[in-house]
């Protein structure tokens, strides 16, 4: 099965810039998604990235290392409204599903 | 704008009521999910369908069944309600051109059972 693994929480203050990790365990996958989540809100789609490396979309950038299982979402110049749940997901190959971590929730403060 | 709705956003329940949650999705999407989501453990996946009355067991099937007469209504049954039933209820839908890793979920029922 796949499994992907999350810090719980994690803090920072506005203007600053934080990094939300996501390790994991399968393998043949179609790469890795990233998807946000307000309070109350429904999970919305933020970044993709199919291959190793770094992509970048604004102020926010995802970066994938399929040899050391891992990756990450880079959020920079933070603001208060990034405050959110945000959750690192894969598909893996011959599945329909998506698989989606267990979610860090990002309190930015003033 | 992809818009999946569901039909309502709050819901109580008493214990061995049987549950519908709708799901209504605007895209021709092929693909349609039911998830539950718990504090601490994320969105977990009850079930999904690939095409009309196509459906597979997701991670968490127990408890469940559903139903996808149409190809835009994706329906969530509760067959008798249990505490540990009470949780949000996320529908998401998607494409079918890979990698389809895209979901537009709806806003979510709370649902609560006493």
């Amino acid at each position: 099965g796949q499994s992907l693994e999350q810090p719980s929480e994690v803090t920072a203050v506005e203007g600053a810039i934080v990094q939300i990790n996501c390790t994991y365990q399968t393998s043949g996958f179609y790469g890795l998604s990233w998807y946000q989540q307000h309070d109350g809100g429904a999970p919305t789609f933020l970044s993709y990235n199919a291959l190793d490396g770094l992509e970048e979309t604004g102020r926010f950038s995802s970066f994938l290392s399929r040899s050391d299982s891992y990756g990450y979402l880079l959020l920079q110049e933070l603001q208060m409204k990034d405050s959110a749940s945000y959750f690192c997901a894969v598909r893996a190959y011959g599945f329909q599903k998506l698989v989606f971590g267990t979610g860090t929730r990002l309190l930015v403060s003033p | 704008d992809v818009k999946v709705t569901q039909s309502s956003r709050y819901l109580v329940k008493r214990t061995g009521e049987k549950v519908f949650l709708e799901c209504v999705q605007d895209m021709d999407h092929e693909n349609m999910f039911w998830y539950r989501q718990d504090p601490g453990l994320g969105l977990r996946l009850i079930y999904f369908s690939y095409d009309v009355k196509m459906k597979e067991k997701g991670d968490i099937p127990e408890g469940y069944s559903v139903s996808r007469e149409k190809k835009e209504r994706f329906s969530l049954i509760l067959e008798s309600a249990s505490t540990n039933q009470t949780s949000m209820y996320l529908c998401a839908s998607s494409g079918e051109t890979e990698p389809a890793i895209e979901q537009y979920f709806g806003p979510g029922t709370r649902l609560t059972v006493t």
